[in-house]
């Protein structure tokens, strides 16, 4: 099954700074790779997802690149803001259509702090 | 429209007793999810249902079992609770093909077992 690999487990920046959270997967059948934001106490969000047919995907602050040879990818956000503190998990899966859907698998996670 | 709704949200469990967490969603989704949520160790994926009637096991599914009688609801439940059970759950759903927008999650149950 798919394993998903996340580094680092923690990251402080100050604000202002960029910040890069990266992650492997093992399934060469994922196509799917979300990234969520977690707040304490809260539930995971949707912030950006990439699927394997670009290698690229920017939304304001927020990209991520995808490297479907190596099978890693990675989360960018610039301009840090201490509103960006957070956990952030990257996950993978095999959205296919059909029968070969997989689940998501999610990383361990990345405590982001950013301080003023 | 509430998306996807957990109850309830906190609870305190002796072991050995027995409890049902519901999650319901109101977007039609097929595919559900439990997953379980423990500090360092990200989400994990206790059981899944792609459809009413179906059910099958995810990461970590022991001590578990899962209904799906209806369509909108998932029901996880605890036999007898133990304290390694003690974790925060997530619920999520998530449509399919043209209707996939990613997985909606519930807000969570934080469970203790004591």
């Amino acid at each position: 099954g798919e394993n998903v690999e996340q580094h680092p487990s923690t990251l402080s920046v100050q604000e202002g700074d960029s910040a890069v959270i990266k992650c492997t997967y093992s399934d060469s059948a994922s196509n799917y790779f979300p990234w969520y934001k977690q707040e304490l106490g809260k539930r995971p969000q949707l912030i950006i997802d990439i699927r394997s047919n670009v290698g690229e995907k920017k939304d304001q602050r927020i990209a991520v690149t995808l490297n479907k040879t190596a099978k890693h990818f990675s989360l960018h956000i610039t301009e840090t803001q201490p509103e960006d503190s957070a956990v952030y998990f990257c996950a993978a899966s095999n959205q296919g259509y059909g029968g070969s859907q997989g689940n998501l698998i999610f990383g361990k996670g990345t405590k982001l702090s950013v301080k003023p | 429209n509430a998306g996807v709704t957990q109850t309830p949200k906190f609870r305190v469990l002796k072991t050995g007793q027995s409890m049902t967490l519901l999650c319901a969603q109101d977007m039609n989704h097929e595919y559900m999810y439990w997953y379980r949520q423990d500090p360092g160790m990200g989400l994990r994926l206790i059981h899944y249902s792609v459809g009413e009637g179906t059910t099958a096991k995810g990461e970590v599914p022991d001590g578990y079992n899962v209904s799906r009688l209806k369509k909108q609801n998932f029901l996880l439940g605890l036999e007898s609770a133990a304290p390694s059970q003690t974790s925060v759950y997530f619920c999520a759903s998530r449509g399919t093909g043209d209707r996939f927008h990613g997985y909606t999650f519930g807000s969570g149950t934080r469970l203790t077992v004591v």
